[in-house]
């Protein structure tokens, strides 16, 4: 069976730092990725999706990027954080664009 | 543009019925998915519709006509555990799947 995994599950990150939060799935190749962003009571945002290593399509211009390094491993990066990036983020796969997305834990995100 | 409209809140009665309606305009259109999500969690999957009509899983259906951009899920039965959000979701003409903001609904005992 087919299993996602991200992490961390929270993160606590001051403004001007870093970020990297890792997904992988299991149990399936070649993947549709996507990162999704949840504000406090708000929709799923897309952020950026990603049919195949190396492709990324990014959806909203922001300070966030995302990479593929491998068939199955999506990473979602910020190289200064803004406060406006707190949020709940969530990894997600699924087969094609027929079949139905299904999310990691979600890792809940506050800038400070 | 892309835009999917639900109920920001719902509310009803634990036994009762209830029906979430869900109206949207996308660029293309390769199926309607809806999805619950329980606070501070992770959405999970509960039906997927790309034919007109009612698609029928346990307590809980959803209706599609694309006629109208129109769809709705109705949970029979309700349950206290079924308080959460309730996310309408389309699959357009690319590899994505926009949301809309979903419907909060509480039952009451």
């Amino acid at each position: 069976s087919q299993t996602i995994h991200q992490w961390p599950a929270t993160l606590v990150q001051p403004v001007g730092s870093p970020l990297s939060l890792e997904c992988t799935v299991e149990g399936t190749s070649n993947p549709n990725l996507y990162w999704y962003r949840q504000a406090a009571g708000r929709g799923l945002q897309l952020l950026f999706y990603s049919v195949g290593i190396g492709q990324i399509s990014s959806e909203v211009p922001q300070n966030l990027s995302a990479s593929r390094p491998q068939d199955r491993q999506f990473i979602l990066s910020s190289k200064k954080l803004l406060l406006s990036d707190s949020g709940f983020y969530l990894c997600a796969w699924s087969r094609d664009r027929v079949s139905p997305l299904h999310f990691g834990n979600g890792t809940r995100l506050t800038v400070t | 543009g892309q835009n999917i409209d639900q109920p920001t809140e719902m509310t009803a009665t634990e036994g009762a019925i209830v029906q979430i309606n869900c109206t949207y305009q996308t660029s293309g259109f390769n199926g309607l998915f809806w999805y619950q999500q329980h606070a501070g969690e992770a959405p999970t999957f509960l039906s997927y519709n790309v034919l007109d009509g009612l698609e029928e899983k346990g307590r809980f259906s959803s209706f599609l006509s694309r006629s109208k951009g129109y769809s709705y899920l109705l949970l029979k039965e309700l349950q206290m555990k079924d308080s959460a959000s309730y996310l309408c979701a389309v699959s357009d003409n690319t590899d994505k799947l926009i949301f809309g903001t979903g419907t909060r609904l509480q039952v009451f005992p």
